[in-house]
């Protein structure tokens, strides 16, 4: 069973558009995680938090932000959507002092 | 920083045969290595991972050895089955610290054929 949830799984939308792919957990994991994952399969670690209202930016630059006011949820919005921001979006968790990450299914976004 | 390479990117295997996928990694002090399987419309999961104190770690078909000397890990999957067609990824970190963010390798995508 899940216990890491994505929502929308996918999305269609124009280009201008502010989009908000939301993620929350219910297993109390302080760290939580979001990674764009292209055509190619490889995983980018776009932002990550160690808990609340702790966030850093990742790996690879995005445009997109993040915030985390609750231990729960993890949202991240981009205000104005381009073609290039079409991708997988995955959210994931970890306990803290753990490496091992729960991942959400993931949403699927088109941008055209 | 930590930077995974993953061989090969695609593996297609008959089933019943085993499969070996391998990975090196550039830092010296990453002392976590997991493997996670992703399959067709869902996110990661972990399917086993190793530590540097040991060699080698078995779960039923599947197994990782780690070679610390030469920085690299493999995943044997033994008996291959259908059910294991899948995108499979390496990963490194340190335990603790400020390194304790996974890097990924690229991922391969296995294929059982039946």
């Amino acid at each position: 069973e899940a216990d890491i949830y994505q929502t929308p799984r996918y999305l269609v939308i124009g280009t201008g558009k502010k989009i908000t792919l939301e993620c929350s957990q219910t297993m109390g994991h302080d760290k939580m995680y979001w990674y764009q994952q292209d055509p190619g399969m490889e995983l980018h670690l776009i932002h990550y938090s160690y808990g609340v209202n702790s966030t850093e930016k990742g790996d690879l630059s995005s445009e997109s932000t993040v915030s985390r006011i609750r231990t729960e949820h993890f949202p991240l919005t981009l205000e104005s959507a381009r073609p290039s921001h079409t991708s997988q979006y995955l959210c994931a968790s970890s306990g803290s002092g753990a490496n091992v990450l729960t991942f959400g299914a993931g949403s699927r976004l088109t941008v055209l | 920083g930590e930077n995974v390479e993953q061989h090969p990117s695609t593996l297609s295997v008959q089933e019943g045969d085993s499969a070996v996928i391998k990975c090196t990694y550039s830092d010296s002090a990453s002392n976590y290595f997991p493997w996670y399987k992703q399959e067709l419309g869902k996110g990661p999961q972990l399917i086993i991972d190793i530590r540097s104190n040991v060699g080698e770690k078995k779960d039923q078909r599947i197994a990782v050895t780690l070679n610390k000397t030469a920085k690299h890990f493999s995943l044997h999957i033994t008996e291959t089955q259908p059910e294991d067609s899948a995108v499979y990824f390496c990963a490194a970190s340190r335990i603790w610290g400020s390194g304790d963010k996974l890097t990924f390798g690229t991922g391969t995508r296995l294929a059982v054929r039946p």
